[in-house]
């Protein structure tokens, strides 16, 4: 079945310590994103990439990096430097980034760092 | 800027009503109009959608109306199930010389038996 993966479900860091959240999708979509979400709030978009070795920045991007050197794979590091890193964290693609096109979603990263 | 606004929830149904979950935007461009649904503890899955004036959206009984003159998408199911219990998001998308989705704060349903 095609879809998107996220792991791991739930992970856990101490503050001051960089972490990697990993989105592999097999939907052969060109575009991949990173949202936040927070407990009703609806989603931010962090990064977004719509081809490989390329990626802008969303509406909150600081504090976060990303790297798209595959297709297929769009991993998220939350850095330090991120004052509130405690949130779920969603991965979706689409084939176009053209405003018709819908998105579909991983099942999400809760990130819990204390 | 452009903006999406829905109803606050929770919206607490017994089963077999009708739901109505209001959705209206604001946005520069023509956008397309999107309903997600998020069960507990997953990802969104696209509900439905409508790319221009007048169109509707249907799926798994529910429908949405995409009426440019009211800038409205609300969200409507005629009989609801216990199953139906979830988050909807109702989200717009707009070419703006890049790419833009927007997404409204979600509106938690709960439908009880």
């Amino acid at each position: 079945d095609g879809g998107i993966t996220q792991s791991p479900k739930y992970l856990f860091r101490k503050e001051g310590q960089n972490v990697t959240l990993s989105c592999e999708q097999n939907l052969n979509h060109d575009a991949m994103y990173w949202y936040r979400q927070d407990p009703g709030q609806g989603l931010r978009l962090i990064y977004y990439s719509q081809i490989v070795n390329d990626f802008q920045k969303g509406d909150i991007a600081e504090g976060y990096s990303v790297s798209r050197e595959k297709k297929e794979s769009f991993p998220l590091t939350v850095t330090s430097a991120q004052k509130n890193p405690t949130a779920f964290y969603l991965c979706a693609s689409s084939t176009s980034t053209a405003s018709s096109y819908e998105q579909y979603f991983g099942p999400g990263t809760r990130l819990t760092v204390t | 800027g452009d903006s999406v606004t829905q109803m606050e929830g929770p919206v607490t149904l017994s089963e077999e009503a009708f739901l109505t979950i209001n959705c209206t935007y604001t946005a520069t461009g023509y956008p397309s109009l999107f309903w997600y649904v998020q069960y507990p503890g997953e990802g969104l899955q696209l509900l439905l959608k409508a790319t221009k004036a007048d169109d509707k959206g249907s799926n798994k009984g529910f429908e949405a109306t995409y009426r440019k003159e009211t800038t409205s998408f609300h969200l409507e199911k005629g009989s609801v199930q216990v199953s139906d219990s979830a988050v909807y998001f109702c989200a717009l998308s707009v070419d703006t010389g890049g790419f833009k989705t927007i997404f409204g704060a979600g509106t938690r349903l709960f439908v009880k038996a």
